[in-house]
């Protein structure tokens, strides 16, 4: 049973920025892709990124210039860090496992609980 | 970026209700659509993936659809655990994007 479970502050000051960590068990972050979404109070789903078991990513380009995200392979964690953030970044942020099925079928198949961050002074 | 529109945005339906939810892609997606389940509070569950593949453990209830740019999701007989919040998204591009809800619920 995969299991994923967010970490980091649940207050962040505007222009600091936020940094999660997910802690993945049940399954080696050696394989698979691995994801964060966030969720603003009420609203839809935006999808951030993705980062490979090899390290590489995938940002989304409305975040692109603000976003990292990296692997600590020995501690089946990966993370995020978001820059300069405002009070438009306050979000539940979940982390998530691309799961693969044939050929390019992708999909979000195991999330962690999610984590509210709120950006306020 | 591909928008993925769902409707309808909101919707009442009684236990034992056929619901159906539309979603449409701004560009052909082939049947890269995966369908979500949220309730309040908790994170949300994969129904469907690839259109029209049921996860395991899913209920045989959910059903999906569909290939290019118009798809739906179908739940036969509402259950009183189904009213929740449904949303689409598609997988076929980078970044990924998803619909902006259909919250169904109880008449």
């Amino acid at each position: 049973q995969v299991q994923l479970q967010e970490s980091g502050p649940g207050l962040v000051k505007p222009s600091e920025a936020l940094s999660l960590t997910c802690t993945v068990s049940g399954r080696s972050i050696n394989t698979y892709y691995w994801t964060w979404i966030r969720q603003p109070a009420g609203k839809g789903l935006e999808w951030i990124g993705r980062i490979s078991s090899s390290g590489r990513t995938n940002y989304n380009p409305s975040l692109k210039s603000r976003i990292n995200m990296s692997l600590d392979t020995s501690k089946n964690q990966f993370s995020l860090s978001l820059s300069s953030v405002t009070a438009a970044d306050t979000a539940v942020y979940y982390c998530a496992r691309v799961g693969e099925g044939w050929g390019t079928v992708t999909f979000f198949d195991y999330w962690g609980q999610g984590i509210l961050v709120t950006v306020s002074s | 970026d591909i928008q993925m529109t769902q409707s309808p945005s909101s919707l009442s339906a009684s236990v034992g209700d056929r619901v159906t939810i539309t979603c449409r892609a701004s560009q052909s997606i082939s049947s890269d659509i995966n369908w979500y389940q949220q309730k309040p509070g908790q994170a949300p569950k994969l129904l469907i993936y690839a259109a029209s593949s049921l996860r395991s453990g899913v209920s045989l209830r959910f059903s999906g659809s569909g290939s290019g740019t118009d798809f739906t999701l179908t739940i036969s007989s509402l259950q009183p655990e189904d009213f929740a919040t449904y949303y689409c998204q598609q997988s076929y591009s980078t970044p990924y994007t998803f619909g902006q809800g259909t919250k169904l619920e109880i008449k």
